[in-house]
């Protein structure tokens, strides 16, 4: 079975401070694909980045920077110098090529708070 | 970029009505469509995977005849909430796969529907 689990329910920092979301992911196969994706309070989903099983280089953009170890099943983010702007919430995502469709599994969501 | 287009973004009708959901691929064919619910402060749930030309795929515990789909073409997909009652009230989403991506095409969302059942 597939899951992704991410701990952190909700997350209050101040502005201009670093925060790292955790997701941890389980799944038997070999070949998956891992999303993060951003829900701003008006409710629209906003793709941040995908990464397959076989890439396990980390990636920067701009703020944003994404940390993908295959060995602890992690996909973590980080967002440095945080802004009120990326209050939202962020969810982990799973996709399998082996599901017909290719069938996404998100996780619970991480609710971010940025003060001022 | 690939856009996928939900209509209508709100809909607030009497407890008994059905209210049919729109999900477009604008410049795009999708073979396969998703539909996800989310609750207040939850995660997407995913109902069912909406295949053209074929019957859509459910999840455990989606009552199908309660949540039609109907995915005619390659361009849109359905999901008719029949005789809908307040419980049924959420924020549906739907997703479409481009057919002709690279295979960690990510999914491209729409914008969402409210629903609200009086």
């Amino acid at each position: 079975a597939q899951k992704v689990t991410q701990a952190q329910t909700e997350i209050s920092v101040v502005e201009k401070e670093d925060v790292t979301l955790d997701c941890v992911y389980e799944t038997r196969d070999t070949t998956y694909y891992l999303f993060w994706y951003k829900q701003p309070p008006s409710g629209e989903l906003v793709f941040l980045i995908r990464r397959n099983s076989f890439d396990e280089q980390n990636e920067i953009s701009g703020r944003y920077s994404w940390n993908f170890q295959k060995s602890t099943s992690s996909f973590n983010f980080t967002i440095t110098a945080s802004q009120v702007v990326d209050s939202a919430v962020y969810f982990c995502a799973l996709s399998d090529p082996n599901t017909g469709g290719f069938k996404t599994i998100f996780g619970a969501g991480t609710r971010l708070f940025v003060k001022a | 970029g690939a856009v996928v287009s939900q209509h209508p973004s709100w809909v607030i009708c009497k407890s008994g009505t059905s209210v049919k959901i729109e999900c477009r691929s604008l410049d795009f064919q999708a073979t396969t469509m998703f539909w996800y619910r989310q609750f207040p402060k939850q995660s997407l749930m995913l109902m069912a995977t909406s295949n053209e030309g074929s019957k859509a795929t459910y999840e455990q515990g989606v009552e199908k005849d309660k949540f039609l789909i109907n995915h005619a073409s390659l361009t849109l997909s359905t999901l008719t909430v029949t005789s809908a009652h307040p419980e049924d009230s959420s924020f549906y989403i739907c997703s479409a796969r481009d057919l002709w991506g690279a295979e960690n095409q990510p999914q491209h969302f729409g914008d969402g529907t409210r629903l609200s059942i009086l």
